[in-house]
């Protein structure tokens, strides 16, 4: 069973950069059929995706904050990160780590399929 | 403001039928396959339907997608209390070189 798990410190100052990482456990990182997202969601408001990122390294960001983030891959410990720089109190939200599979026995998917618990990180002074 | 349109609440009594609207264009309902979500309180999202109209195991076949244009539904047929949850739909958008887009989500009441 695939589960996914987020990590990170919960609260960042305002201006620096947020890192968050993401453990897949069950299942290996490394495969064809799927991108690994991150989604996040301000208090009360919702779901935004943030990027995707393919074990092999090719990446899709948000349009919005394509400036401003980076997600990169560690297939050595199955695990994906996150990258968020010059935070606002903007930025403070749930980040959840998620599967998108693109497909699995012939069939197509194209959703998040999996996810993790989610991370709440603050933007704070 | 997002790309995708949803209403931001509906509601429905126990046994009811409701259904919840998610309308976008032509460079992502109109060329590519819907997703749904739900989340309950406090929770991560789950995935109710996939390629518009695709139930992944263990969702109850309550549940149905429906897709035309540049428009998608999700049904939820004899609705009961546990369904009261907010519900967003997500699809693959071509511009920008492509990216996800989730709707603004719809918070369902049951009464």
């Amino acid at each position: 069973q695939l589960q996914l798990q987020e990590s990170g410190p919960g609260l960042v100052k305002p201006s620096e950069t947020l890192s968050l990482t993401c453990a897949v456990s069950g299942g290996s990182i490394s495969s064809r059929s799927s991108y690994w997202g991150w989604i996040r969601q301000s208090p009360g408001k919702g779901l935004e995706w943030i990027g995707n990122i393919h074990y092999d390294g090719s990446t899709y960001y948000s349009p919005s904050l394509k400036s401003r983030v980076t997600i990169s891959v560690d297939t050595s410990k199955n695990q994906f990160s996150l990258r968020l720089s010059s935070v606002t109190a903007a930025d403070t939200a749930i980040y959840f780590c998620a599967r998108r599979l693109l497909e699995r026995f012939g069939e197509y998917y194209y959703a998040f399929d999996i996810w993790g618990q989610g991370t709440m990180a603050i933007v704070s002074s | 403001q997002s790309v995708l349109t949803q209403p931001p609440s509906a509601s429905g009594t126990p046994g009811q039928r409701v259904t919840i609207s998610c309308s976008g264009s032509n460079s992502n309902i109109g060329s590519n396959p819907v997703s749904w979500y739900q989340q309950l309180p406090g929770t991560a999202p789950k995935l109710l339907v996939y390629r518009n109209d695709q139930r992944p195991s263990g969702v109850p076949d309550r549940f149905s997608g429906s897709q035309s244009g540049a428009s998608a539904t999700l049904a939820i047929s004899g609705l009961q209390s546990e369904d009261e949850a907010d519900y967003y739909c997500a699809v693959w958008d071509d511009n920008f070189n492509g990216h996800v887009v989730f709707g603004g989500g719809t918070k369902l009441a049951v009464l």
